[in-house]
């Protein structure tokens, strides 16, 4: 069974970092593009970044402004959204989501998605 | 404000076929396959419809999709109550080279 846990959310300051983790299981990780997409409260879904197979392409959407970074490790199963200078408008629901190909593009689509994990960016 | 356009809500009744409309535009859409999701209140998103039209395993075949042109579209036939959630389109963008997704339609079974 494909299962993804993403972790790492929290209460945060404006202005502060964090990094979420997703651990993957239930597949070959090392074969599958992985995605991060967030859902603010009460809204719809935003595409966020994408890493794929190897890291070697990666995409981070523009209105992250260079502030949010993802990368992976294949030998841990794992993918990381690294955040800074986090605002407001980027408290949301983060779900790890995972591709069916190797590498992101329309031949694709995002097949298992995770629970999710919460972020919140507050004063 | 979402690149893919999507009604905010639609409505039926039990046994009735509703259609969620999604509209997007020619680097999306128009060019590459759309897929469907389903979030159900409190839950994850949950694909439902892949390549336009193909359903994944354990998706009932009340539900079809289906796209022409710039718009795709999801019909729900012998609607039942537990089908109440919201539904999301999605597609690759070749001009932003990223996933695109509509604004999402509450679907209420009355």
């Amino acid at each position: 069974e494909v299962q993804l846990v993403e972790s790492g959310g929290g209460l945060v300051q404006p202005g502060e970092s964090l990094r979420l983790s997703c651990s993957a299981s239930g597949f070959t990780f090392r074969n599958y593009a992985i995605h991060w997409v967030r859902q603010a409260p009460g809204k719809g879904l935003q595409y966020v970044a994408g890493i794929s197979i190897n890291g070697g392409t990666t995409y981070n959407s523009d209105f992250v402004k260079g502030g949010f970074t993802i990368s992976r490790d294949n030998s841990k199963s794992t993918v990381f959204l690294q955040m800074r200078s986090l605002r407001p408008e980027d408290t949301a629901v983060y779900y790890c989501v995972k591709d069916i190909f190797g590498y992101f593009g329309a031949l694709g689509h995002l097949d298992y998605w995770g629970q999710g994990t919460l972020v919140a960016v507050s004063s | 404000q979402s690149v893919l356009t999507q009604p905010p809500s639609v409505s039926g009744t039990p046994g009735q076929r509703v259609t969620i409309s999604c509209s997007g535009s020619s680097s999306n859409v128009g060019s590459n396959p759309v897929n469907w999701y389903q979030q159900l209140p409190g839950a994850a998103p949950k694909l439902f419809i892949s390549n336009d039209d193909e359903r994944p395993s354990g998706v009932p075949d009340r539900f079809s999709g289906s796209k022409s042109g710039t718009s795709a579209s999801l019909a729900i036939s012998g609607l039942q109550s537990e089908d109440e959630a919201d539904y999301y389109c999605a597609s690759w963008d070749d001009r932003l080279s990223a996933w695109v997704f509509g604004g999402g339609t509450k679907l209420t079974v009355l």
